[in-house]
Order: C-alpha cells, then sequence, then structure tokens
C-alpha cells in the first residue's frame, strides 16, 4: 500500500505554545487528507476535512482558530495546534486519500502523540 | 448524521478458533462504504478489509470475511485460524468521503 509519513511521531511543548504536526503522501497524490483526534483507549474523532488548495472543512465542535489545517500541496497538510493547553494534550492522526470517495482506500499516518506541559 | 456502534468492548478467542466481531451502521447516503481496520500497540491504522454497500457479495480477505447484511445495517467481521498477531483493537468504518468509525473492540488471543 502507499505510504502516509507523519512528523513528529511524537512532541512535548509548552503551555501557550503552538506546534506544528505534517502529514505528507510519499508515493501519490492525496487529494483530500484527514485529522483525526484519538484519546486513550477511545475511538478516533475526525477533526477536519481538507482538499487541496481549500480550505479545510471542520466538524462540528472543532474550534478551527485553534486548530489550523493547511492542504497547500497534493502531498503535505499540515496541522498547528496553537496556544495549546494540557486539555489539546493527545493523539493525533491524519489520513490520505488519492481520490475523492471511498472507492480509493484511505491511508494512515503512523500518528502524533502530543503532551501539552 | 452517520454513527457506527460496536457493541463488544472487548473479545477474546483461542489461538486457531474462529471469532466475529459486531458493527453496525446508520447513515443517510445511498453510495458508501464500510471498512475494518486493525490497530495494533503501535497505533498505526491498518485496513483489514473493505465492503463496497453496492455489492452484495461479502468481501474477503484470506482469513478476514465479513457478513455484510444492508438491509440490518450490519457488517460484522470474521476472523478464522486466529493468530497471536491478530492482537488489536478493531474498529468498524463507515462512509463515503470522510469516515466515522465506532468505539473499537479490543482483540485478545488466548495461546
Amino acid at each position: 500500500g502507499a505510504v502516509v509519513s507523519q512528523h513528529p511521531s511524537w512532541v512535548i511543548c509548552k503551555s501557550g505554545t503552538s506546534v506544528k504536526i505534517e502529514c505528507r503522501s510519499l508515493d501519490f497524490q492525496a487529494t483530500t487528507m484527514f485529522w483525526y483526534r484519538q484519546f486513550p483507549k477511545q475511538s478516533l474523532m475526525l477533526m477536519a476535512t481538507s482538499n487541496e488548495g481549500s480550505k479545510a472543512t471542520y466538524e462540528q465542535g472543532v474550534e478551527k482558530d485553534k486548530f489550523l489545517i493547511n492542504h497547500a500541496s497534493l502531498t503535505l497538510s499540515t496541522l498547528t495546534v496553537t496556544s495549546a493547553h494540557p486539555e489539546d494534550s493527545s493523539f493525533y492522526i491524519c489520513s490520505a486519500r488519492g481520490g475523492l470517495t471511498g472507492n480509493t482506500e484511505a491511508f494512515f499516518g503512523q500518528g502524533t502523540r502530543l503532551t501539552v506541559v | 448524521a452517520q454513527t457506527v456502534t460496536q457493541s463488544q468492548p472487548e473479545m477474546s478467542v483461542q489461538e486457531a478458533e474462529t471469532v466475529t466481531l459486531s458493527c453496525t451502521y446508520d447513515t443517510s447516503e445511498s453510495d458508501y462504504y464500510l471498512f475494518w481496520y486493525k490497530q495494533p500497540p503501535s497505533r498505526q491504522m491498518i485496513l483489514v478489509i473493505r465492503q463496497e454497500a453496492y455489492k452484495q457479495q461479502n468481501a474477503t480477505e484470506n482469513r478476514f470475511s465479513v457478513n455484510f447484511q444492508k438491509a440490518a445495517k450490519s457488517f460484522s467481521l470474521k476472523i478464522s485460524d486466529s493468530q497471536l498477531g491478530d492482537a488489536a483493537m478493531y474498529f468498524c468504518a463507515s462512509g463515503a468521503q470522510k469516515l466515522v468509525f465506532g468505539q473499537g473492540t479490543r482483540l485478545t488471543i488466548n495461546p
């Protein structure tokens, strides 16, 4: 299968600072990228969907000004957690798909564990 | 709104035996897809099997097969000849463009 690389794998930051997480599709063009958040022993919660070159679509309850998503190219999407607080500590996972619908498989990055202290 | 429900938080099976994980879903979309993903301790999401909703034939991938009952909105996963490496969290997911995940089932394989 195709490879999606997410970086960093883990990060610790101070409260009030911003953190950027990168998601790259290494061997295909990702028309659509998804960002998820996963709390311990819980499911994946979709935060937002981004299509290359357009603004991300955020799920209800997700603060778009806090979680900035940029999908500037067909191989890179970034999630920036701005003014991070301890409650933002979580596991963040990206997913990338080469097409618009589920007829093309979505591949997942390895995830980023964010700890805000 | 889409919902996916996995009613079994935990399941266990003896090595080499067969186990079935349950999943029900609800969607207003007419054209959608169903997936089972495996998440081992590394937390990397791995696609196990995929089913197109418009296909009546149940998908199979080696030891993994599904029982897709569209009218009942049911999509169970059967793992045959369970192996120790099958131990993981299993998530059912549904959707067309974006995926909605169930709560997950933790599968333990007893040697």
